[in-house]
């Protein structure tokens, strides 16, 4: 495809349920990262995959969020037992190379409601 | 603690107004400085600054960066209302990692 996409675009979930979004990143891309964007607020960095490196996860805020990414390419971040702190937008983005080379693309987000 | 700050927080202008976004920083390991504008969701890429002092333009809108006192600004001259969107400021840290300010939120009115 031409651009990043991303799966749902909307999700209502009740709090306590197990969510997963999903992130296509552009073909050929070799890093990806998740962003979540709360309110009012700037990205907040998730996570980041680059290759087959281990991801740097050091962004999740709690054992309930999780994220892979199989083959290299589509990602899925994986939200257990919401919580309505959890309702945000979630923003993936892809980059062609790893480092600070290359341009971030973003995805048009999954909006996440936690009720 | 690595922090980008953003001011204003946001800005309501006519057509036509020139408008100044300003962006500090505190961060380790810098290596860059980013802009973009964010519409509806997805931010879009405007300028990369790694260099003090050299503008970098683009039609109505420039950008600079001061290495010295860590901050950035964003120049938007004769705005419209399609310039009307969120502007987040992003600083380039070490290999891999960005960190974004909580953006200016911009209104053009007709």
């Amino acid at each position: 495809g031409a651009g990043v996409s991303q799966s749902p675009s909307n999700k209502v979930t009740e709090k306590g349920k197990d969510v997963e979004l999903r992130c296509d990143p552009i073909s050929g891309h070799t890093a990806l990262y998740w962003y979540r964007q709360s309110l009012g607020q700037g990205l907040e960095f998730l996570i980041y995959f680059q290759g087959n490196s281990a991801p740097d996860k050091s962004g999740l805020p709690s054992d309930r969020f999780s994220a892979e990414r199989t083959g290299g390419s589509v990602s899925t971040l994986t939200i257990q037992r919401t919580q309505q702190e959890d309702s945000a937008v979630y923003l993936c983005a892809s980059v062609l190379a790893g480092g600070f080379r290359d341009t971030q693309y973003f995805g048009p987000g999954t909006r996440l409601t936690v009720l | 603690e690595d922090k980008v700050v953003q001011s204003p927080l946001s800005l309501v202008v006519h057509e036509g107004d020139t408008v100044t976004l300003n962006c500090s920083y505190e961060v380790t390991n810098f290596r860059s400085l980013l802009w973009y504008k964010q519409e509806k969701k997805a931010p879009t890429f405007l300028f990369m600054l790694t260099s003090s002092g050299i503008e970098k333009k683009s039609g109505r809108l420039s950008s600079i960066l001061d290495k010295k006192e860590l901050f950035s600004i964003l120049n938007i001259t004769a705005t419209q209302t399609g310039d009307s969107a969120v502007y987040l400021c992003a600083v380039a840290s070490g290999t891999y990692k960005y960190i974004f300010g909580t953006g200016t939120r911009l209104k053009v009115l007709a």
